[in-house]
């Protein structure tokens, strides 16, 4: 049973766009909802993650825009950049509970 | 500073053979996990660690067994491996229980 679905499974977008990547969870206890990046090769790593009493959280190009009520939460990547390629992780997990749960990725291909 | 470190970094297994993968880290976590990731699946929580001395079941965790042999140390074992055992494996580690994820570079195993 996937708790997490994210969506799309692919996206190319041009250099200087903006990217929308959207997740759906189900279970209404989870509290915490990061996001990771994954480079070719290397594991995942933290980029940015919110808390549900906050709608949006922006650091730099990134930003969470969270719905609390849609349960639904999406991850925002302004000025794309050909850097910004890679596989993208939304998450969610409740109260220190150990078992995160991952959405499927997104493989994001910016190009120039 | 090295972070997660997972060892090796590739593996060739015919079926029905054991190994362990080695995982370490030097963040002085208390909590410690395995996942597999398959293309199209996301990640997959195998076993966690919540600290040392205690181990529990993931999402996936038939056809393998784990041992946290001390706060730095969590080794996965394969008994008998299987193709479908065929994955990425990744270690990582938490300061608090799920949230902040720090991933190892990861060990690519085909069973053959």
């Amino acid at each position: 049973q996937q708790q997490v679905k994210q969506s799309p499974q692919s996206l190319i977008v041009q250099k200087g766009g903006i990217s929308i990547i959207n997740c759906a969870y189900e279970n209404t206890a989870f509290d915490y909802f990061p996001w990771y990046q994954q480079f070719p090769g290397k594991g995942p790593a933290l980029l940015i993650a919110i808390r549900p009493d906050v709608s949006e959280k922006k650091e730099g190009r990134f930003t969470i825009s969270f719905n609390k009520s849609a349960k639904q939460f999406s991850l925002h990547i302004m000025d794309s950049q050909p850097g910004d390629s890679a596989t993208y992780f939304c998450a969610a997990n409740s109260g220190g509970y150990q078992k995160v749960t991952f959405g499927t990725g997104t493989k994001l291909q910016v190009i120039p | 500073n090295a972070g997660v470190t997972q060892t090796p970094k590739f593996q060739v297994l015919k079926t029905g053979q054991s190994m362990t993968l080695q995982c370490a880290q030097d963040m002085n976590h208390n909590s410690m996990y395995w996942y597999r990731q398959d293309p199209g699946m996301g990640l997959r929580l195998i076993y966690y660690s919540a600290s040392e001395g205690t181990t529990d079941k993931g999402e996936v965790p038939n056809g393998y067994n784990v041992s946290r042999l001390n706060k730095r140390e969590f080794s996965l074992r394969l008994e008998s491996a299987a193709p479908s055992q065929t994955s990425v494996y990744f270690c990582a580690s938490s300061p608090m229980g799920g949230e902040k994820l720090f991933f190892g570079s990861g060990t690519q195993l085909s069973v053959l």
